[in-house]
């Protein structure tokens, strides 16, 4: 069965810290990979995706992710973050072969301290 | 704003009671897509729609649950006979067609969904 585990559910970090929230993902087919945010009391966000080309991804706002088919994963890394990082993040994926439903992870909550 | 939106954002309801929600699509985005998250999980997929046309649904929608997407445009979940188990956030999304698995679904903000 095709699953997405997200290894952290809670992530605490101090301001300008560096981070990284963990994604695995489990498929026999092909992989379309996506990063979304929630923000509180917000709806989900996408943050960036992996669709093929470079396997090193980059958000708008300093994220960054990395494909790695050997090991099946998609972590997510920010080398300095901010108090206005702190949201729940969700990886998700898409498997190739007709399908359109998105599969995600449980979340990650990343609390940002000062 | 363009964004999808979604209607009622919170809706509290006794067990045994039916319920109905909107759903409006990014006015250019042909696919649709219902999903429900629980308290400290992500969401998990329910039916998906291509225009009208119903082309899957997820075993998580039970006889109780129906979703339509009549013309093509808005869609809506209905669930009927509600139990306390359907309290959940409920979740739309669209889509354009495009590259398939590979398109990005932009989200609404949400029903809340409380079954006393």
């Amino acid at each position: 069965a095709q699953s997405v585990t997200q290894l952290d559910s809670q992530v605490p970090v101090f301001e300008e810290a560096p981070v990284e929230l963990r994604c695995n993902y489990s498929s026999s087919v092909s992989v379309y990979l996506f990063w979304y945010v929630q923000y509180p009391n917000q709806g989900l966000q996408l943050l960036l995706k992996y669709l093929s080309g470079s396997t090193l991804v980059e958000s708008i706002n300093g994220f960054e992710a990395e494909f790695n088919k050997s090991q099946t994963s998609f972590h997510l890394r920010k080398p300095s973050v901010h108090i206005s990082d702190t949201a729940e993040y969700f990886c998700a994926v898409a498997f190739s072969g007709g399908y359109n439903k998105l599969i995600f992870g449980a979340g990650t909550r990343l609390a940002v301290h000062p | 704003d363009t964004g999808v939106s979604q209607d009622p954002r919170h809706k509290i309801t006794k067990r045994g009671q039916n319920v109905t929600f909107r759903c409006d699509p990014i006015s250019e985005h042909n696919r649709l897509y219902w999903y429900r998250q629980t308290l400290g999980q992500g969401p998990e997929f329910l039916t998906y729609f291509q225009n009208e046309a119903q082309l899957e649904k997820s075993r998580l929608l039970s006889d109780r649950f129906s979703a339509e997407r009549p013309k093509g445009s808005f869609s809506t979940l209905e669930i009927q006979r509600t139990e306390q188990g359907d309290s959940a956030m409920y979740l739309c999304a669209s889509s354009s067609s495009g590259r398939g698995a590979a398109d990005t679904q932009y989200f609404g903000p949400g029903t809340r969904l409380t079954v006393l």
